[in-house]
């Protein structure tokens, strides 16, 4: 179970779109449509922006956007904002029953 | 208003066993499929286990796998996650989380911290 693989980090400036990639296997992001994204600060609960690839909860701003083509997704914050530094992990379910997490991308807004 | 509140972690030597709980309310428990996550020191997070809203352990981890056993109490609104033979690598703080759709988690504690050191 090697975890999905994300960039370490991700960068961009205020009001600018940045995208967030999470690249899988035919075994998990390749197989089912249940990627979802969270935005995480050590040592706080997880906050959940995306699941099932592309849905917002009713309390997340549209600028948080998720897709998926094969066996990569991702995340998409369009017009970057201050608050939104911080690390971002996908998750996907996976052939075997279980769910594997991405190894999460820093987000850092110049 | 939905909360999940973790207890149990704690210092323990390798080899040895914790009790993890995870304490409900604001919701109806027995109707939520709920998942442990935890997240190593500098470490991102792993999943480790999910139980079906009537207590059917559905996964593991690899790595917890023979080790953990994750289960829970509706009359208690509780779910919990027993640890034993633990290793230094077990180190972290553990996450419970409620599931909603599609395998996510909306709803997270805040994490107890479990210590594997001799």
């Amino acid at each position: 179970q090697s975890a999905l693989t994300q960039p370490a980090s991700v960068s961009g400036s205020l009001g600018q779109s940045i995208t967030v990639s999470c690249t899988g296997t035919s075994s998990d992001v390749g197989s089912y449509d249940y990627v979802s994204w969270y935005q995480h600060y050590s040592g706080k609960a997880p906050k959940l922006l995306i699941f099932e690839v592309s849905n917002r909860p009713s309390e997340i701003s549209s600028r948080f956007s998720g897709s998926k083509s094969g066996n990569t997704a991702s995340l998409t914050i369009s017009g970057l904002q201050a608050e939104d530094e911080g690390d971002y992990y996908c998750s996907s379910y996976t052939t075997s029953d279980t769910v594997l997490f991405g190894g999460g991308t820093k987000v850092t807004v110049l | 208003e939905v909360q999940l509140m973790e207890a149990g972690g704690g210092l323990v030597q390798p080899g040895g066993s914790l009790r993890l709980s995870c304490a409900t309310s604001g919701y109806t428990f027995s109707s939520y499929w709920m998942f442990w996550v935890r997240q190593a020191p500098g470490k991102g997070l792993v999943w480790v286990s999910r139980i079906s809203s009537d207590g059917r352990p559905t996964g593991y981890a690899d790595s917890v796998k023979g080790r953990f056993t994750i289960s829970r109490d509706n009359a208690k609104n509780t779910l919990y996650l027993q640890m034993n033979s633990l290793r230094p690598e077990d180190t972290g703080l553990y996450y419970c989380a409620r599931e909603t759709w599609g395998m996510a988690a909306n709803y997270w504690g805040q994490g107890t911290l479990v210590t594997v050191s001799s």
